[in-house]
């Protein structure tokens, strides 16, 4: 049983390049997340989406975009890197409704130089 | 403005002894509060949560205690051990909503054998 999986696992950036983090469940969950952490910070929500089609922006959405084509995937595409956005990022899924365990994947850390 | 305040930021506990780590929270649309737990280099995994309906929730060694009108909640790790070292995040939800947790900052918690 996979779960979340995230990949890239690292990535280093250079300032004004583009890439997409991307995620995947497999546990059939409508919601999915995105969140931030920066150290001594915890985790901010970037975006969020409640099923294929539909997606929202959470706490610090600036400087990010989602997709939300299919149940499983979730991906997150930054368009024009800079440094404010070196962080680990993780996505997560829970279950067909709210207030119930969210699931996260192991992370990505990107380095923006 | 953070809605999840947490303490301490960090924590040594002596083996066997009881690790305490609090948090307060604002938002009282707030209705489902979970705890989660971090060893480097992995995502954030649930631990144990609790709804307001209830002032505590044991599972095992760990415990959350929830004071309503103080608008504060608790872990306690009982009979703390080494393997128990990592970071520990309390998050808080609005009822009903889909739009992801909100985490406080995080305590890291290390267990000296």
């Amino acid at each position: 049983n996979a779960g979340v999986t995230q990949t890239p696992k690292f990535r280093i950036l250079k300032i004004g390049q583009s890439m997409t983090l991307q995620c995947t469940q497999d546990m059939n969950h409508n919601y999915m997340y995105w969140y931030r952490q920066d150290p001594g910070m915890g985790l901010k929500l970037i975006y969020y989406s409640v099923g294929a089609g539909i997606t929202d922006k959470g706490e610090v959405p600036n400087g990010y975009n989602v997709s939300r084509s299919t149940t499983e995937d979730f991906p997150l595409r930054l368009e024009l890197a800079a440094p404010s956005q070196t962080s680990v990022y993780f996505c997560a899924s829970s279950y067909n409704r709210a207030n119930t365990e969210a699931f996260f994947g192991q992370g990505t850390r990107l380095t923006v130089v | 403005q953070q809605q999840v305040k947490q303490s301490p930021q960090s924590l040594i506990v002596q083996k066997g002894g009881i690790s305490i780590i609090n948090c307060a929270y604002e938002n009282t649309a707030f209705d489902y509060f979970p705890w989660y737990q971090q060893f480097p280099g992995k995502g954030p995994a649930l631990l144990i949560a609790i709804r307001p309906d209830v002032s505590e929730k044991k599972e095992g060694r760990f415990t959350i205690s929830f004071n309503k009108s103080a608008k504060q909640f608790s872990l306690h790790i009982m009979d703390s051990q080494p393997g128990d070292s990592a970071t520990y995040f309390c998050a808080a939800q609005v009822g009903g909503g889909a739009d992801g947790l909100t985490f406080g900052k995080g305590t890291h918690l290390i267990i000296q054998p």
